[in-house]
């Protein structure tokens, strides 16, 4: 299947601070993103699906100034964390669609996932 | 709003033997994706499985195979010959067809136990 890369996988900060987070799709070009933050022994959470070009769509919740997503290109989404506490501390994931392929057919329009940034804000 | 509820938290299941997870939704809608997905300790999401909801059979991948019952609205996991590493856990999810803006309702998870 297709990969995804999340940079970094594990990130410590102290409070106040801001932390980007990169995802990439390696071998395909997705017009979707999404990210979800995971609480131990739960299940994921979706805070924002990002289109290239276009401001993301936060879900009910999630505050858009606190996490800034920005999806500059078909292949790399950012989220940053801004003026991080110890609240945000969370295991966050990003996801990558496949998209349409040639002549409006869809391809497999399969969602991949990266392997996950653990982040923990003393 | 699409729901999906998995009753059981935890399952467990002797090496070798099968092993079936339950998962129910909630939807108005009339085509849509469901999926399987496992999540071992590394806590990389892997697709187990996806079905086409206008598909009548049901999808198998290898020890792997569903059992949809659109009426119901029911979309069981069953694992064959289960062995050490589908130890996990495992994620029911619903998804619309159309458009960049159908996103993933994932359920709360089942945690399964491989025992030797």
């Amino acid at each position: 299947g297709a990969v995804v890369s999340q940079h970094p996988s594990r990130v410590i900060c102290k409070s106040g601070t801001s932390v980007k987070i990169e995802c990439r799709s390696l071998d395909f070009q997705a017009t979707t993103m999404f990210w979800y933050r995971q609480f131990p022994k739960q299940s994921l959470m979706l805070m924002a699906t990002s289109n290239e070009g276009s401001k993301a769509t936060y879900e009910q919740g999630v505050e858009k100034d606190k996490f800034l997503i920005n999806h500059a290109s078909l292949t790399l989404s950012t989220l940053t964390v801004t003026s991080a506490h110890p609240e945000d501390s969370s295991f966050y994931i990003c996801s990558a669609r496949t998209g349409l392929g040639l002549a409006g057919l869809f391809l497999r329009d399969e969602q991949f996932f990266g392997p996950g940034t653990r982040l923990t804000v003393l | 709003a699409q729901t999906v509820t998995q009753s059981q938290p935890e399952m467990s299941v002797q090496e070798a033997e099968t092993v079936t997870l339950s998962c129910t939704y909630d939807t108005s809608e009339s085509d849509y994706y469901l999926f399987w997905y496992k999540q071992p300790p590394s806590r990389q999401m892997i697709l187990v499985i996806r079905q086409e909801a206008y598909k009548q059979q049901n999808a198998t991948e290898n020890r792997f195979s569903v059992n949809f019952q659109k009426a119901a609205k029911s979309f069981s996991l069953k694992i064959s010959d289960s062995q050490l590493g589908d130890a996990a856990m495992y994620f029911c999810a619903y998804r619309t067809y159309t458009g960049t803006a159908s996103k993933l309702t994932f359920g709360t998870g089942t945690r399964l136990q491989v025992t030797l």
